[in-house]
C-alpha cells in the first residue's frame, strides 16, 4: 500500500528565501505523486504532479519538485518565497491498489512567510 | 476553465439530523470522489464512484453514508444521522480517466452540534 510522509508540520521562511517542503513516499509500484496547496478557507489546488518522464517537474507559482526514486522523495521547492505563498501544502500519492487511484495524502505542511 | 463546485459552502446541523452535500463535477469527468478533512488533520479518502456505482470506500464510509449521482451533473453525499465527529470539511473531486489528475471543489464545511 502507498503512503506519504511530510516532515515538518510547520515551516517558516523569510520573504525572498528558499522554500523547501519535504515529502517522502512509500510505494511498491512506480508512483504518481502530487503537490496540492490549500489557501485559508479554500479548497485544494493542484500545484504540480509527477507521473512519468522528466523527474524535475515545474508547477504553478514558481514551484517545482524533483522525483528521486533512490531517496523515495518528492520535495517541493521555490527559489524565492513570496508572502502570497503562505498556505498549507499537501503531498499525495495515487493509490494503485484501489479501483480508482484514490489519493493518499500526507499530513500537510503549513508554510508561513515572514516579511 | 471548468471547475468542480460544491454547495453549500457551510452547513450547521444538529446531531442526529440528515445532511446532503452536493457537488457538480466537471462535465466530462467519469470518476468522482469524496474526501474529508477534520480540522487540523490530513485529507482522508471516503469513497469513489464510477459507472454509477461505488468503486471503493474507506472504513470511515459506514452505513450512515451514501452517495448518489441522481442526474447527469450532480454527485451527492448523504449522512443519515450526523454525529459530532462528522464535523469536517468535505471535498468533492472528479477526474476524466483513471490515470488523470483529480480536481477538487472548494469544500463544504459541516458543523454538527
Amino acid at each position: 500500500a502507498q503512503s506519504v510522509t511530510q516532515l515538518g508540520s510547520h515551516v517558516s521562511v523569510s520573504e525572498g528565501a528558499l522554500v523547501l517542503l519535504r515529502c517522502n513516499y512509500s510505494s511498491s509500484v512506480p508512483p504518481y505523486l502530487f503537490w496540492y496547496v490549500q489557501y485559508p478557507n479554500q479548497g485544494l489546488q493542484l500545484l504540480l504532479k509527477y507521473t512519468t518522464g522528466a523527474t524535475l517537474v515545474k508547477g504553478i507559482n514558481g514551484f517545482e519538485a524533483e522525483f528521486k526514486k533512490s531517496e523515495t522523495s518528492f520535495h517541493l521547492t521555490k527559489p524565492s518565497a513570496h508572502m502570497s505563498d503562505a498556505a498549507e501544502y499537501f503531498c499525495a500519492v495515487s493509490d494503485y491498489g484501489g479501483a480508482t487511484n484514490k489519493l493518499i495524502f500526507g499530513t500537510g505542511t503549513l508554510l508561513a512567510v515572514q516579511p | 476553465e471548468p471547475e468542480v463546485t460544491q454547495t453549500p459552502s457551510h452547513q450547521v446541523t444538529q446531531m442526529g439530523q440528515e445532511v446532503i452535500l452536493r457537488c457538480v463535477p466537471i462535465s466530462n469527468h467519469l470518476y468522482f470522489y469524496w474526501y474529508r478533512q477534520i480540522l487540523g488533520q490530513k485529507v482522508e479518502f471516503l469513497v469513489s464512484f464510477y459507472n454509477n456505482e461505488i468503486s471503493e470506500k474507506s472504513e470511515i464510509f459506514d452505513d450512515q453514508f451514501s452517495v448518489e449521482r441522481p442526474d447527469g451533473s450532480n454527485f451527492t453525499l448523504k449522512i443519515r444521522s450526523t454525529k459530532l465527529e462528522d464535523s469536517a470539511m468535505y471535498f468533492c473531486a472528479s477526474k476524466f480517466a483513471r490515470e488523470e489528475t483529480q480536481y477538487f471543489g472548494p469544500g463544504t464545511r459541516l458543523l454538527v452540534l
